[in-house]
């Protein structure tokens, strides 16, 4: 079976630009992660959801990201503008539901804003 | 407010030597899970093992063993006969069953970076 699949796996871009990063979920699994990995924070949890509805989105840093969910198999999260420190490896995961099971982590994109 | 601490930053081994990464965890639920994530130099993270809070067994998985005490709040994660291949970061991560503010999400510690020598 296919694991989590994130596209783009690199992306560089100019700040002030528009970037949207995607991911397809394993199938089956009701909920979906999207977190962001830097060498000065580590990992942060920036927004999740279940079946389909955002649960959680504290993580966000700014308006400047958002996050969708439109169906169970592709979650699209973008950045609008860009700005250089948001270069970082974002990675997508998702899990068969929260809090028991464990979650299943993308290859990742990374980031890097210019 | 439910936290994980990996106190160890970096471990050096030489191969075929054991090494223990310690995990401390902090949490005000009865029900939790425990997990280990591999993540190597090619930087996806790989998931190791999950373990439930009533269930404090070891466990072992060929090299790989998990030693979960919860007197101490411990989640340790020992690697017999190390290799080079073993070389990662580590994390330990908690998750809180009941549902509430931190319901489903993962809390991560800040990692082990362990490197095994030839």
């Amino acid at each position: 079976d296919a694991g989590v699949i994130q596209s783009p796996r690199h992306e560089v871009t100019e700040m002030g630009q528009e970037v949207t990063l995607r991911c397809k979920p394993i199938s089956g699994h009701n909920s979906l992660f999207w977190y962001r990995q830097t060498m000065m924070r580590g990992l942060e949890l920036l927004i999740y959801f279940n079946n389909n509805v955002p649960i959680d989105d504290s993580g966000m840093p700014e308006d400047r990201f958002s996050a969708k969910m439109p169906n169970a198999s592709f979650s699209t999260l973008k950045i609008q503008p860009s700005e250089p420190r948001d270069s970082a490896v974002y990675f997508c995961a998702s899990s068969f539901d929260l809090g028991a099971y464990e979650q299943y982590f993308g290859p990742g994109t990374r980031l890097t804003v210019t | 407010a439910q936290k994980v601490t990996q106190a160890q930053t970096e471990i050096s081994v030489v191969e075929k030597e054991d090494v223990t990464l310690d995990c401390v965890y902090e949490t005000r639920d009865t029900t939790y899970y425990l997990f280990w994530y591999k993540q190597p130099p090619s930087g996806e993270l790989v998931f190791l093992i999950r373990r439930n809070s009533f269930d404090e067994q070891n466990e072992i998985s060929g090299r790989y063993s998990w030693n979960f005490q919860k007197s101490t709040s411990s989640f340790n994660f020992t690697i017999t006969a190390s290799q080079v291949v073993d070389s990662a970061v580590y994390f330990c991560a908690l998750s809180e069953a009941q549902v509430g503010t931190s319901y489903g999400k993962l809390t991560f510690g800040q990692g082990t970076i362990l490197t095994v020598h030839p």
